[in-house]
């Protein structure tokens, strides 16, 4: 199972709007809605910020979106904040050959 | 609050065995699939095992299979990985993780370093 491939960094300014992508195939992120992303903060561990493609977890701002189209997801970080500078990685299930789950290759955030 | 402990990590060389330990606290354990999860240092986060609520369903990364073993233990609310045949490839912290397409939480990881 390959990773999914994400862009290796992103950035903006305090206030801006990032997007990040997430690119798969059709036995993975285009073939179910179980795209899911998640935040990392150097030496922590992983957050849940996105589920079901588009759902938020509760506590989690509504600067956070998610969305589908075709093979590929994305994340769009909305009103950038010094404390949204970190590592996101998306994941895809991917049927239940082999092994059916897969992460992207994760996008470093930085807030300019 | 819901909250997952690693134990276990260490320092192994080439070959050793370590079993790794995740205790779940402020939810039913056994309503839940559980994940492990590594991330090799300064690289991005792996998939390495899931186990479904009952054990009656695992799934491993191919790179593990036949050397890790994910079990689980409902009345001591506890995650275990076997991992046998260790190689330094194997280094990494390594996650426990509540569900899989929503994983959530993960616990703070247990850090495995395979060398001589």
């Amino acid at each position: 199972q390959s990773a999914l491939t994400q862009p290796p960094s992103a950035s903006g300014s305090p206030g801006q709007s990032v997007t990040i992508s997430c690119t798969g195939t059709s036995s993975d992120v285009g073939g179910y809605n179980y795209v899911s992303w998640y935040q990392q903060h150097p030496g922590k561990a992983p957050k849940l910020m996105i589920y079901e493609v588009s759902k938020r977890p509760s506590g989690v701002p509504d600067r956070f979106s998610g969305s589908k189209s075709g093979n590929t997801a994305s994340l769009t970080v909305s009103g950038l904040q010094a404390e949204d500078e970190a590592d996101y990685y998306c994941s895809s299930y991917a049927g239940s050959n082999n092994f059916p789950y897969v992460f992207g290759t994760g996008t470093k955030v930085t807030v300019l | 609050e819901v909250q997952l402990v690693e134990s276990g990590g260490g320092l192994v060389q080439p070959g050793g065995s370590l079993r790794l330990s995740c205790a779940a606290s402020g939810f039913t354990f056994s309503n839940y699939w559980m994940s492990w999860v590594r991330q090799a240092p300064g690289k991005g986060l792996e998939w390495v095992a899931n186990i479904k609520q009952d054990g009656s369903e695992k799934y491993y990364v191919d790179s593990v299979k036949g050397r890790f073993s994910i079990s689980r233990d409902s009345a001591k609310n506890s995650l275990y990985l076997q991992m046998n045949s260790l190689r330094a490839e194997d280094t990494a912290v390594y996650y426990c993780a509540r569900g899989t397409t929503a994983a959530d939480p993960w616990g703070q990881g247990t850090l495995v370093i395979v060398s001589s």
